[in-house]
């Protein structure tokens, strides 16, 4: 079965610094890798992507994140937080073939953005 | 382009009564996804369709069901509401059997069970 392990529930940065936030998954074989983020009371916005080719995927609004198999790890990057990045951030794990997918979300980092 | 439209935004039901929630998918989009969200935790798989096919479903009671319309619409209905069914529901379409598994989400609807 696939998982998710987002370790930190809440990050509180200040703004200009840089962030990671941390993410761990447990899947059989090479999995889809994603990254959203979630405004108060809103959907999911997708930030970025991983399917195959370079472990270094670039995203929106500055992110980025590193695929790593020997960790099983795919950590979100960004090197200057902005005040409007405060928001919740998932990780998740999928997998698909055919017509066929399913995608196992972490529990979320809030992070919290402090002048 | 729409993206992933959801209907109604919010919706407060008592317990016992039914609800049904709709998803219009980005056009081109064959599959749909559905999610529970329940505050504070990550959203939480219920059921994928593609053509109008279930394809997946995960770990819910049989009170959840879901179905596709043939211009790929889908509908969420939940029987005998339980007061832990008040949740964010969101809906989700990809291009899943079309060659991309990137999943595109609606807002949502908030379902309140007094």
């Amino acid at each position: 079965a696939q998982s998710v392990t987002q370790p930190d529930i809440h990050i509180t940065v200040s703004e200009g610094a840089s962030l990671e936030l941390r993410c761990n998954y447990s899947y059989g074989a090479t999995p889809y890798l994603f990254w959203y983020v979630q405004s108060p009371g809103q959907g999911l916005q997708l930030l970025l992507k991983y399917f195959s080719g370079d472990t270094l995927v670039q995203g929106i609004k500055g992110f980025e994140a590193e695929f790593k198999r020997s960790q099983s790890s795919f950590n979100l990057r960004k090197p200057s937080v902005h005040w409007s990045d405060a928001a919740e951030y998932f990780c998740a794990v999928g997998r698909g073939s055919g017509g066929y997918q399913k995608v196992t979300f972490g529990t979320g980092t809030k992070l919290q953005v402090i002048p | 382009d729409a993206g992933v439209t959801q209907s109604p935004t919010h919706l407060i039901k008592t317990r016992g009564q039914h609800v049904t929630l709709r998803c219009s998918p980005i056009s081109g989009h064959k599959s749909v996804s559905w999610y529970q969200q329940v505050l504070g935790q990550g959203p939480q798989f219920i059921f994928q369709y593609y053509e109008k096919e279930e394809r997946g479903r995960g770990n819910f009671p049989d009170r959840f069901s879901a179905r596709q319309f043939p211009n790929y619409s889908s509908e969420l209905n939940v029987n005998a509401l339980l007061l832990g069914d008040s949740a964010l529901y969101l809906c989700a379409s990809s291009r899943a059997g079309q060659g991309s598994y990137e999943q595109y989400f609606g807002p949502g609807t908030r379902l309140t069970v007094t």
